[in-house]
């Protein structure tokens, strides 16, 4: 257990519509990375907060948004759904910035699009 | 532009022999590298990583290798176990780029026969 928690585990849902995937960090990270796993790909990082700041950016959809409230949980907002977006969104979280920090990952959401 | 490339998507191994597991990359930026192993439902967990300083690191049974001129590193892991069997993801970062994004090859899955 990575201590890093994801909520729902599954979510089934029909196109053009605006799904919420939620992420609390382990205790004591604050900076929270999204990415993305599509069948045969591998993890395609989308963006990434730091204490509640937009810190980088990635491959991320106009149509997708995210925040990380006060209390350093955040979510990813997906929407106008495309079947194309069926995939697994993983959080992870580290203690701080920086590459050398170790990056631990949630279980992940599994976004089926219909 | 896939920057980082495992082009061996599955590989199979005796118990108790070596597993070698490859990784390419093509951004000269690229400084810090890093394996991480997934299992079926889980997330990705950290395993090893290699700074750009170095030419090998070792941990255990794993070891991560790193050639600079030939923009290649692998895992090897001696000696290969059952337990070992899951998706190895091999990743890369810049530590001067100041976005702390890993970007993720599309993994290989290893099997471990007993």
């Amino acid at each position: 257990d990575s201590g890093v928690t994801q909520t729902p585990k599954h979510l089934i849902t029909a196109t053009g519509q605006r799904v919420t995937l939620r992420c609390s960090p382990r205790s004591g990270d604050l900076s929270v990375y999204w990415y993305q796993q599509s069948l045969d790909q591998g993890l395609q990082f989308l963006i990434h907060y730091y204490n509640g700041e937009e810190r980088a950016k990635g491959n991320i959809l106009e149509r997708f948004s995210a925040q990380q409230f006060p209390d350093l949980h955040s979510e990813l907002n997906l929407s106008s759904l495309e079947l194309g977006d069926s995939a697994l969104y993983f959080c992870a979280s580290s203690v701080d910035t920086g590459v050398y920090n170790e990056q631990f990952f949630g279980p992940g959401t599994r976004l089926t699009v219909l | 532009d896939q920057q980082v490339k495992q082009n061996s998507p599955s590989l199979s191994v005796q118990e108790g022999r070596i597993s070698i597991l490859n990784c390419d990359y093509t951004n000269s930026m690229f400084d810090y590298f890093l394996w991480y192993k997934k299992y079926p439902a889980e997330g990705p967990t950290f395993l090893i990583s290699i700074s750009s300083i170095k030419d090998k690191n070792e941990d255990g049974r794993f070891t991560v290798f790193l050639n600079k001129s030939a923009k290649h590193l692998s895992l090897h892991i001696v000696p290969s176990q059952p337990g070992d069997s899951a998706v190895y993801f091999c990743a890369a970062s810049s530590t001067t780029s100041g976005t702390y994004k890993y970007i993720f090859g599309t993994g290989t899955r290893l099997k471990v026969l007993a």
